[in-house]
């Protein structure tokens, strides 16, 4: 079975800190996916990465940037968290017809 | 406009009745997903559809490629069954999500 981590099921965060969130994967999947869920809004893709040390942006990239070191790790930064960016964080890693989604952070920032 | 819209948003049954969701898309697809996430947030893969009928258990999945449309279907619904589901839309390398199905079974 594929297995998508996540380094942390809850956080609390102040405004202004720097954030960072892990994700790992060990199916060697090239295509890796951070994305974020709000209430009405769905899933909204914020960085992708087809390959190590590569990035692209998605639909939300502000106040985000992502690192891929290696190819079973994706790791996303929130440089100086803000209250906006309070939310549930997935990450996930796909073939070219499926997508494994991690168990989700649950970001507060206060 | 959103690529890919789900109806109805919330959904309240009784255990035992006939569940229905729907998933409507506007673009071209290589694929349809339907998605399952219950609460604590964890998504696991229910159905990939790209043509036709596919059926797992109590769960049955349509999509009407000429009509753009999907449905989701729970037989004998169950508490368990409680959960978000989500339509998503694979058009390349690119996915398209809906906003999800709140569906609760009350005993």
């Amino acid at each position: 079975d594929v297995k998508v981590t996540q380094s942390s099921r809850y956080l609390v965060k102040r405004t202004g800190e720097k954030v960072f969130l892990e994700c790992v994967q060990d199916m060697d999947h090239e295509n890796m996916f951070w994305y974020r869920q709000d209430p009405g809004l769905g899933l909204r893709l914020i960085y992708f990465s087809y390959d190590v040390k590569m990035k692209e942006k998605g639909d939300i990239p502000e106040g985000y940037s992502v690192s891929r070191e290696k190819k079973e790790r994706f790791s996303l930064i929130l440089e100086s968290a803000s209250t906006n960016q309070t939310s549930m964080y997935l990450c996930a890693s796909r073939t070219s017809e499926t997508q494994y989604f991690g168990p989700g952070t649950r970001l507060l920032v206060l | 406009k959103n690529e890919v819209e789900q109806s109805p948003q919330n959904l309240t049954a009784q255990e035992g009745e006939f569940i229905t969701i729907n998933c409507s898309y506007s673009v071209g697809i290589s694929a349809l997903h339907w998605l399952q996430q219950h609460p604590g947030g964890g998504i696991v893969s229910l159905f990939m559809l790209s043509s036709g009928k596919k059926k797992h258990g109590r769960l049955i999945a349509t999509i009407n490629i000429q009509e753009k449309h999907s449905s989701l279907h729970i037989t004998a619904s169950h508490p368990r069954d409680s959960a978000v589901y989500i339509c998503a839309v694979r058009t390349g390398n690119q996915f398209y999500f809906g906003t999800g199905t709140s569906l609760t079974v009350i005993p």
